[in-house]
């Protein structure tokens, strides 16, 4: 399967704890996103990278949530110190380069987090 | 500012009817992209069809169906003869052209296909 890979697919946290996420994009696609989705939502758009640079941070994306995409290839979300707001599914995106006309994104099957 | 509304949260018909679910959007840009997306209950957006500002033609797709309306600024869905497999909730999405590069989700209306 050459399609957007999350790992872990559940994460069960306490309170205070820190987690890392983890996405594998499409091969060759250099556009990458990061959403939120809690219950009943539509998802919510976190961060955004073109190649390794984060381009946009949504202000969703408070001082404890840091994302990295050190090689332009896979992509790492940490939520520091996580708290029980942060209990959601966390998805991954991405997207191949605009070639003058604009593209979908592709979903991974998301991250469930619980803070308990 | 760019916006996507679904106002329909929850809708159910009888398997075989034909259901529309709404979509109205929001933008200042003349270009712009609208996107439909199902997520079946495992989780996962499976990206249905995209659509350009520039090209109001509509589409059809089996039993799916687009229709888009710039005067309006809708962009619509049709199932027709309903299926239970089409039972999800379906987002539609938008993404404009010259800013961020970030797709705007609507909340999402949750169809319920009844056997």
């Amino acid at each position: 399967d050459t399609g957007v890979s999350q790992d872990p697919r559940h994460k069960i946290t306490k309170r205070g704890q820190n987690v890392t996420f983890r996405c594998d994009p499409i091969s060759e696609h250099n556009r990458l996103y990061w959403y939120r989705q809690t219950l009943g939502q539509g998802p919510e758009f976190l961060t955004y990278f073109q190649n390794e640079a984060q381009l946009e941070k949504s202000r969703l994306l408070s001082d404890r949530f840091s994302a990295e995409r050190p090689k332009g290839s896979f992509s790492t979300l940490e939520i520091q110190r996580t708290e029980q707001g942060d209990s959601a599914m966390y998805l991954c995106a991405s997207s191949p380069p605009n070639r003058g006309m604009n593209t979908e994104a592709f979903f991974g099957q998301g991250t469930r987090l619980t803070v308990v | 500012a760019q916006k996507v509304t679904q106002a329909q949260t929850e809708i159910s018909v009888v398997e075989k009817e034909d259901v529309t679910l709404d979509c109205v959007y929001e933008t200042r840009d003349t270009t712009y992209y609208l996107f439909w997306y199902k997520q079946p209950p495992s989780g996962e957006l499976v990206f249905l069809i995209r659509r350009n500002s520039f090209d109001e033609q509509n589409e059809i797709s089996g039993r799916y169906s687009w229709n888009f309306q710039k005067s309006t600024s809708s962009f619509n869905f049709t199932i027709t003869a309903s299926q239970v497999v089409d039972s999800a909730v379906y987002f539609c999405a938008l993404r404009q052209e010259n800013r961020d590069d970030k797709i705007i989700f609507g909340k999402g209306t949750r169809l319920h296909i009844l056997p």
